[in-house]
């Protein structure tokens, strides 16, 4: 089956850019999406078909996806980009929905 | 505006069954696929099935399959998951989530959850 890994976590100081990877075997072949999700509460699509934003999304976030890793950037942190995050994909060869390991992210 | 409620979560016993609800809301619920994606608690997001609009397709992540079956009525805007042989791993917060027809492969709408508790 198809694996995704994350790193476990991330810390970032206001202001600065994260960068969350993700890495598969080929991912860059795949369509990527990324989901924030915050305490309580059910997960958000934040990127779509590796770079794309849903309405309502700011423009600090933004996605990239090449060879074997796909990468979530965040710009200008701020306090309230603190949760967890999980890439996505499509796994054609199963038909399976597969999600990341997952990242959290800390805003120092 | 899309809506998406689960319900039926609970505590059940190791062996036992339990019926998800989800009802939908605000959208064409018959365009589009949906999935359950569920949540153990402090883990990570786990997708474990999805249905076709048309109930036409199915597939289940190979932890659930052979034990929990995917459903949906549309004429109801409901869509359903019967889980049986119910194990203490499958505790977790259940959700529904919606995959739009017009762009696949992904999930833009997810419900509150449900908790899913097994245990003697």
């Amino acid at each position: 089956s198809y694996v995704l890994t994350q790193p476990f976590s991330v810390s970032v100081a206001p202001g600065k850019t994260a960068r969350i990877t993700c890495g598969g075997n080929n991912i860059g072949s795949k369509s990527v999406h990324w989901y924030q999700q915050k305490p309580g509460q059910a997960p958000v699509v934040v990127i779509y078909y590796d770079t794309d934003r849903p309405s309502g999304i700011p423009e600090r976030f933004s996605g990239s996806n090449s060879g074997n890793t796909a990468t979530l950037t965040i710009s200008r942190v701020e306090a309230g980009d603190e949760a967890d995050y999980y890439c996505q994909v499509w796994d054609s060869s199963s038909d399976h929905y597969v999600f990341g390991t997952g990242t959290k992210v800390t805003v120092l | 505006q899309v809506q998406l409620v689960e319900s039926g979560g609970g505590l059940v016993k190791p062996g036992g069954s339990l019926r998800l609800s989800c009802a939908a809301s605000g959208f064409t619920f018959s365009d589009d696929y949906m999935s359950w994606i569920r949540q153990a608690p402090g883990k990570g997001l786990e997708w474990i099935s999805y249905i076709s609009s048309s109930s036409s397709y199915t597939n289940y992540a190979d932890s659930v399959k052979g034990r929990f079956t995917i459903s949906r009525d549309n004429a109801k805007n409901s869509l359903y998951l019967q889980m049986s042989s119910l194990r203490a791993e499958d505790t977790a917060v259940y959700y529904c989530a919606r995959e739009p027809v017009h762009r696949r492969g992904n999930f833009d709408y997810w419900g509150q959850g449900t908790l899913v508790t097994v245990s003697s």
